[in-house]
């Protein structure tokens, strides 16, 4: 299993710009969540999706924020336009519907926005 | 709100035992994870527990009192490699992530 998959590892982009994040979660998992990292908040959860429907996206700074999820194996988290703030890690991460095994959490996506 | 409480730093020396606390919100609680994070990478899992009592899973174990609202992490015969932050994960509906305790082993 290559575990959950997210593109690209690094982005750096200037203010104003819009940037969208990738994720594809293991086969078979029907939870998937987008998580921000920073070293001032911590892990933060933005969304998450179950049989791809988001189910709870209070986590969502702000209106600038947007994710999807058309299908199964495939979500994104777009930001338009992008500010300084943004700047952070921004993983995914998705889990089987019983929480015995935790979430797996893919690699990351190290942000920059200049 | 549903705050997560850690120490922000600990310090052992390699072989030693570090027991990491982890105090939360009871009320809703479903599930108490834990999770570690080196630098620059993404956390990985290492315990759920969901009923009172200890959880032991070779070198690392983790206790959870549900009517206490606390939980620990032991990990034991420690390793360099286990120089990491470990983030203390509750579960109300959604898992929710403490700030994370930055465990530091000299040799």
């Amino acid at each position: 299993d290559a575990g959950v998959i997210q593109s690209p590892r690094h982005e750096v982009t200037e203010m104003g710009q819009e940037v969208t994040l990738r994720c594809k979660p293991i086969s078979g998992h029907d939870y998937l969540f987008w998580y921000r990292q920073t070293m001032m908040r911590g892990l933060e959860l933005l969304i998450y999706f179950n049989n791809n429907v988001p189910i709870d996206d209070s986590g969502m700074p702000e209106d600038r924020f947007s994710a999807k999820m058309p299908n199964a194996s495939f979500s994104t988290l777009k930001i338009q336009p992008s500010e300084p703030r943004d700047s952070a890690v921004y993983f995914c991460a998705s889990s089987a519907g019983g929480a015995r095994y935790g979430y797996t959490f893919g690699s990351g996506t190290r942000l920059t926005v200049v | 709100g549903q705050n997560i409480d850690q120490p922000t730093e600990m310090t052992a020396t390699e072989g030693a035992i570090v027991q990491i606390n982890c105090t939360y919100q009871t009320s809703g609680f479903n599930g108490l994870f834990w999770y570690q994070q080196h630098a620059g990478e993404a956390p990985t899992f290492l315990s759920y527990n969901v009923l009172d009592g200890l959880e032991e899973k070779g070198r690392f174990s983790s206790f959870l009192s549900r009517s206490k609202g606390y939980s620990y992490l032991l990990l034991k015969e420690l390793q360099m490699k286990d120089s990491a932050s470990y983030l203390c994960a509750a579960r109300w509906g959604k898992l929710q992530f403490g700030a994370g305790t930055q465990v530091v082993v000299t040799p």
